[in-house]
């Protein structure tokens, strides 16, 4: 079992490009949680996702992000336009449904 | 209500030492405490973890205490190694979400253990 894969590891945007962070989850997990850590802080939850569904978007900005987990294939956490302010580490967690979940390596991603 | 609020924010402790991390929570609802370790360029991982329904739980070097009614629980590491050296992060979540479990994280406590 590879674990919760995250791609790519170091992502550099220009602002106003568009990022697009990809998770894989463990093998046999179904749900996927994104989380954003800034410098120095702690991580903030963003999306809960399950198969084709966006069950808790509750910690997403409103504008320019967007996240999907289709039947087939990782996860995406897609940024639009691109603003200093997104520099983050942004990591995901996959869950076979029951209590502790396991996080990635991260996307460290950085807007220039 | 959400905030999970974390001190010390740095910590130095001497090998063989106790390191002590300490959190404490507003929301009630809040069932499940774990702990999660950190080290730079890795995504945290999960060290240990409590429910309400117990005030200790021990797991090798690693103690969690929980105090239910003063809304508090801390992080002891027993004979403190370098290798114990990294970001420490409390967290609570709730299992009314109905199997969302989402975190909320306190704010990290950098640990160094020097010789």
């Amino acid at each position: 079992n590879a674990g919760v894969m995250q791609n790519p590891r170091h992502l550099v945007r220009r602002r106003g490009q568009e990022a697009r962070l990809r998770c894989s989850p463990m093998k046999g997990h179904s749900h996927v949680y994104w989380y954003r850590q800034l410098p120095e802080e702690g991580l903030k939850f963003m999306v809960y996702l399950q198969k084709e569904n966006i069950i808790d978007e509750s910690g997403m900005p409103k504008e320019r992000f967007s996240a999907e987990f289709p039947k087939e294939g990782p996860s995406i956490l897609r940024i639009q336009q691109v603003v200093r302010g997104d520099s983050a580490a942004y990591f995901c967690a996959s869950s076979p449904a029951t209590y502790g979940y396991t996080f990635g390596s991260g996307t460290r991603l950085t807007v220039v | 209500q959400q905030q999970v609020k974390q001190s010390p924010q740095s910590l130095i402790v001497q090998k063989g030492g106790i390191s002590i991390i300490n959190c404490a929570y507003e929301n009630t609802a809040f069932d499940y405490f774990p702990w999660y370790q950190q080290f730079p360029g890795k995504g945290p991982a999960l060290l240990i973890a409590i429910r309400p329904d117990v005030s200790e739980k021990k797991e090798g070097r690693f103690t969690i205490s929980f105090n239910k009614s003063a809304k508090q629980f801390s992080l002891h590491i027993m004979d403190s190694q370098p290798g114990d050296s990294a970001t420490y992060f409390c967290a609570a979540s709730s299992e009314a979400n109905f199997g969302n479990e989402k975190l909320t994280f306190g704010t990290g406590t950098r640990l160094t253990i020097i010789p």
